[in-house]
């Protein structure tokens, strides 16, 4: 079965720092893995996806994400980090069958200013 | 394009009673996934619809059962609440042949 490990309930870091939040996979065959963002009382947004190509994956609002087969980690990171990045980041990967989705527990992220 | 409507927003709910939630999802979209998010589990998967034929389907009570018109919008239901069902509920669409799913703002049942 698949599964999603996000290893960290929260994350704090400052504004303009660099920003990591780390997410570990377990799935049998090719990898289908994504990134979601959550506001308070909101949907989740999409952010970025990898299937298949480069690992280094770019997606909205500057955030990217490196996959790496041989560590089964697909980290969330962004080069400089901003008080309105603070809120909920789900990592999922995708079933083989079908659209459902597995998520991992999700990290809280806090940007300080 | 619309995004993924669900409704309505906001619900209270006694226990014991049915509850009926709508998703429209974005135009053009086949595919319908009910997710159920609490504090305590987190997201978990309800079940999915495509082209009115449930896909896919989560660990969840008979009680929790949907559906899908051939317009692609979906209702799910859940017939005798529990505290327990007090949940965010998410629907996601996706087109035909997409790897990621776009959600709505969710429902938010409050079952007292």
């Amino acid at each position: 079965a698949q599964s999603v490990a996000q290893p960290e309930d929260q994350v704090n870091v400052a504004e303009g720092n660099p920003l990591t939040v780390k997410c570990t996979y377990s799935v049998s065959g090719n990898p289908y893995l994504f990134w979601y963002v959550q506001y308070p009382n909101r949907g989740l947004q999409f952010l970025l996806k990898y299937i298949t190509g480069d690992n280094l994956v770019k997606g909205s609002y500057g955030f990217e994400a490196e996959f790496n087969k041989s560590q089964t980690s697909f980290h969330l990171k962004k080069p400089s980090a901003l008080v309105s990045d603070s809120a909920l980041y789900f990592c999922a990967v995708r079933d083989q069958r079908g659209n459902k989705l597995v998520f991992g527990a999700g990290t809280i992220l806090r940007v300080k200013s | 394009k619309a995004g993924v409507t669900q409704t309505p927003r906001y619900l209270i709910k006694t226990r014991g009673q049915q509850v009926t939630l709508s998703c429209s999802p974005i135009s053009g979209h086949r595919s319908v996934s009910w997710y159920q998010q609490t504090p305590g589990q987190g997201l978990q998967f309800l079940f999915e619809y495509f082209s009115e034929t449930q896909r896919n389907k989560g660990n969840f009570p008979g009680r929790f059962s949907g559906r899908q018109f051939s317009n692609s919008r979906s209702e799910m239901n859940v017939s005798t609440l529990e505290l327990g069902d007090s949940a965010l509920y998410l629907c996601a669409s996706s087109p035909r042949g997409a790897t990621e799913a776009f959600f709505g703002q969710g429902t938010r049942l409050t079952v007292v």
